[in-house]
Formats: structure tokens, C-alpha cells, sequence
């Protein structure tokens, strides 16, 4: 079975810290999509990234970065310097393909709170 | 472009009536989705449709909740009678489906409480 675990539930930096957000993931098929969204306080699910299995190039937008390894079926974020602004939850999910496309069946990890203090 | 939207964003009602949740996707977008949000169960995918279609709803909780997209620009998804333990977050959200693999858009939600 599919499944997606974000172990930290909570973390609580102090602004202009690095902070890494961690995902592991669960799955038996060989072709998946890993995404990251973003959910601030006002509700609404923003995407940030997607990956796909086969691409495991981590990969770098502004203080963002995001770091795929397929060896530890990790999918792990990173935001450099944060702002007040990252306070969020985030999400990690996972999609089932089929063939190689993405069925959009994105299974979600319980998600972490950030909160960046000023 | 007009996101995901969604009606209404708030809804109270009392058990046992009936309630529509209504979903706009973006337009274009032929892959539509609910999910409910709870602090119990987290994200989970209720049912999502292709080309207008449902394709599974393998998570819709109970025969009280049913949707139907009878366009490509609308759907709905109706809870009877509604009891307490639906009170979440309803989402909608669009994608273009196909190879390569696609982002959801989401909507703002609908978040339902049911006293």
C-alpha cells in the first residue's frame, strides 16, 4: 500500500533560520510522482513542486530546495532563511501512475507545522 | 485565469439536512477531485472524476454522501442527511491528466459544520 509519513508534526524556528521538513514514502510502483503543497493559515492548498521518480535531481526555487532520494524513498524540503511568511502546514503527497501517467490520486502525509517566529 | 472555485465557503447546518457542496474546476482541466479535510483523517480522497466520469470512489465514506459532474464545468458533491462527524473541509480540485504527470489546483475549500 501507498503511504506518505511526515514524522515531524510541529517545528518552530526562529526567523532567518534553515529549516528542513522531512517526507518518506511508501510505494511498490516503479514509475510515481512526489508533490509539496503549501497550506497558510488562510486554508488553501498551494502546489510547490513536483517530481518524478525517475528524476532525482534535487532541485532549487529561490529558498527553496528539495532533495529526492529514491535509495531512502525520501522527498525531503528545505527552506533557507525563513521569513515569517513560510508559517504554514505543509504536505507532502504522493500519486499512483499508471503507465507513465499520474492518475492524480495524490495520497497525503499528516502534514508539519512550521512556525517561523520573527 | 479563474482558479478551482468552490460554494459555498462556509456552511452550518443541523444534522440530518441535506447539503451541496459545488465545485467549479478550472477551465480546461478534464480530471476533477474531492477530498475532505479533518484533523482526525487528515487529506483523504473522496472520489475524482476524468473526462466527467467518476472513476473511483472508492472513498466516499457512506451511501449518504453521492457527486456528479454532469459537465465539464461543474460538480457536486451532496451529503444526506448530514451528521456531525462530516464537519470538515471539503476541497475541490482540477488537473489535466495525462502523460508526464499533473499538479491538483485546489480551491479554498468549503468547511462544513454540522451541529
Amino acid at each position: 500500500a501507498q503511504k506518505v509519513t511526515q514524522a515531524q508534526t510541529e517545528i518552530s524556528v526562529v526567523e532567518k533560520e534553515d529549516v528542513t521538513l522531512d517526507c518518506v514514502y511508501e510505494t511498490r510502483d516503479t514509475t510515481y510522482y512526489l508533490f509539496w503543497y503549501k497550506q497558510p493559515p488562510s486554508g488553501e492548498l498551494v502546489f510547490l513542486i513536483r517530481r518524478n521518480s525517475f528524476d532525482e535531481q534535487n532541485e532549487i526555487s529561490g529558498r527553496y530546495s528539495w532533495n529526492f532520494q529514491k535509495s531512502t524513498s525520501s522527498f525531503n524540503f528545505t527552506i533557507t532563511a525563513s521569513q515569517v511568511v513560510d508559517s504554514a502546514v505543509y504536505f507532502c503527497a504522493l500519486s499512483e501512475a499508471m503507465g507513465s501517467s499520474n492518475t492524480g490520486k495524490l495520497i497525503f502525509g499528516q502534514g508539519t507545522t512550521l512556525q517561523v517566529k520573527p | 485565469d479563474a482558479g478551482v472555485i468552490q460554494s459555498p465557503r462556509h456552511e452550518v447546518t443541523e444534522m440530518g439536512q441535506e447539503v451541496t457542496l459545488r465545485c467549479k474546476p478550472i477551465s480546461g482541466h478534464n480530471s476533477l477531485f474531492w477530498y475532505r479535510q479533518t484533523m482526525m483523517r487528515g487529506l483523504e480522497l473522496l472520489i475524482y472524476f476524468n473526462n466527467n466520469v467518476p472513476i473511483d470512489d472508492s472513498g466516499m465514506p457512506e451511501d449518504r454522501f453521492s457527486a456528479k459532474m454532469p459537465n465539464a464545468s461543474f460538480s457536486t458533491l451532496k451529503i444526506q442527511p448530514s451528521e456531525p462527524r462530516d464537519s470538515a473541509v471539503y476541497f475541490c480540485a482540477s488537473s489535466l491528466s495525462g502523460t508526464g504527470g499533473r499538479e491538483l489546483f485546489f480551491g479554498e475549500g468549503s468547511r462544513l459544520t454540522v451541529l
